[in-house]
């Protein structure tokens, strides 16, 4: 299959943790990206590979995966991580080098 | 600094043709993946394709195979997205952003470019 499902809409108390989550068949094979995205910017890695983040992200983020779920974790979130997030990965299935998640919108209340 | 520029804002008229760009700054462009995504407003990411400027192999989603085509020119670390025929559905923020082939993310994201089509 060629699809990641993110679950549309979290919400999460300020300062609590708050897991996000991204299924798919190709998240077998393959390790999820996982992109931050606030209204009226353009999207920004958060996270990659197995548990990775790019310099600048706060520790706050971090990822897994277990069979054919990948995981966004934010512990202790923050009114700034309120913002649209999406997953992507590889297709198993090598018809499309590229696949994305439909996103989770991420409020904190 | 690693950076993607694009292209400013377009206005068009559904059957005209368009031609936005990417421009790569600050690190070897003909190493690295460059791909298309759209936006639709108030929607989600949708990758578009992908194009390796260095021999110029490109990748399409089946959803825009044959609705758009992606070239890039390395000698002036640039890559495109066109269109031949507008259609208003077509409107849309496109964003360009390098891809790391060792695990697939996209690491840098240019600033994105909205088309508008109306007639």
């Amino acid at each position: 299959s060629s699809e990641l499902t993110q679950d549309p809409a979290v919400s999460v108390a300020l300062g609590q943790t708050v897991r996000i989550t991204c299924q798919g068949d190709s998240l077998r094979s393959y390790y999820a990206s996982w992109y931050q995205q606030k209204p009226g910017q353009a999207p920004v890695l958060v996270i990659y590979g197995k548990n990775n983040r790019p310099s600048g992200i706060p520790d706050r983020f971090s990822g897994s995966s277990s069979g054919n779920t990948a995981s966004l974790t934010i512990t202790g979130a923050q009114a700034e991580d309120e913002a649209d997030y999406y997953c992507t990965s590889r297709d198993s299935s090598g018809n499309h080098p590229v696949i994305f998640g439909g996103g989770t919108k991420l409020t904190v209340l | 600094e690693v950076q993607l520029v694009q292209s400013g804002a377009e206005v068009k008229k559904p059957g005209e043709s368009l031609k936005i760009s990417c421009k790569g700054s600050g690190y070897s462009f003909t190493s690295y993946w460059i791909g298309w995504v759209r936006q639709m407003p108030g929607k989600g990411l949708e990758w578009m394709g992908i194009i390796y400027p260095g021999d110029s192999d490109t990748r399409y989603s089946p959803s825009f195979q044959g609705q758009v085509t992606i070239s890039a020119d390395k000698s002036i670390s640039t890559a495109y997205l066109q269109w031949s025929s507008l259609k208003a559905s077509d409107t849309a923020m496109y964003y360009c952003a390098r891809r790391i082939a060792a695990d697939g993310r996209f690491d840098m994201w240019g600033q994105g470019t909205m088309v508008t089509v109306s007639s």
